[in-house]
């Protein structure tokens, strides 16, 4: 069955980047998107933004442009987000979703299902 | 962006007992091709969401039958026919009509 698994917490300074990655099986990876949500602590969910595996297409939440970059690495089936510039209000736990990847092959029923087990990114001087 | 409101942010239920709750889109949500992207989601404490309805109505494989979404154009419902101890968590609605993709803010489920 489709499975997202993400990359490990992580602790970083004000001001340095993360890079989250986002590792898919048991699905076509290359026909789909991942989309990238956080959540920070005791709050609720929040898109961040969306890349299509198949032509590559990106959208990004108007909160993050400039700031973050998602990017895929078909031969490995991961997917990845960089956040740059990191505050401590950027300390959070971020997930990686399936989403549309605008191939034709994909369909509404593989939008955000599954979801990565998420990582938290802790933002601390 | 599509506003969605969600109400009500909390909610207490005895088990067995039925629940609902209410999404709201500041503007339709039905895409240019008739199709409505409304889904739900459980987030149990400590896990990551889990999609339970997608397309307003359709439930996803696993999801008990207790649990049934609809409505259509800005208003949508999920209900729980009988609420069972394992249905504790936050609930999301979430658009895919329209970019950015945007969530509710979560309405907490918990037993009284």
């Amino acid at each position: 069955q489709a499975q997202l698994v993400q990359s490990g917490d992580e602790v970083k300074k004000p001001g340095a980047s993360v890079k989250v990655s986002c590792k898919a099986s048991g699905y076509t990876f290359s026909s789909h998107g991942i989309s990238w949500v956080r959540q920070a602590p005791g709050q609720g969910l929040e898109w961040m933004g969306w890349i299509s595996v198949y032509n590559g297409n990106t959208n990004y939440a108007q909160k993050f442009q400039g700031r973050v970059t998602v990017t895929t690495h078909t031969p490995t089936n991961t997917a990845y987000m960089e956040l740059r510039s990191l505050r401590s209000d950027d300390t959070a736990i971020y997930y990686c979703a399936r989403d549309r990847g605008d191939s034709g092959y994909d369909t509404e029923r593989d939008w955000f299902d599954p979801w990565g087990q998420g990582t938290l990114v802790t933002v601390s001087s | 962006d599509v506003v969605m409101t969600q109400s009500p942010l909390s909610l207490p239920v005895t088990l067995g007992q039925p629940a609902s709750i209410s999404c709201r889109s500041s503007q339709s949500l039905v895409y240019h091709d008739g199709n409505t992207f409304l889904m739900w989601f459980q987030q149990r404490p400590g896990q990551s969401p889990r999609r339970l309805i997608y397309k307003v109505s359709n439930r996803d494989s696993g999801v008990p039958d207790r649990f049934s979404g609809s409505g259509s154009g800005t208003d949508f419902t999920l209900k729980i026919s009988r609420v069972e101890a394992e249905d504790v968590g936050v609930y999301y609605c979430m658009q895919g009509t329209y970019w950015p993709r945007t969530f509710g803010q979560g309405t907490k489920l918990e037993i009284k």
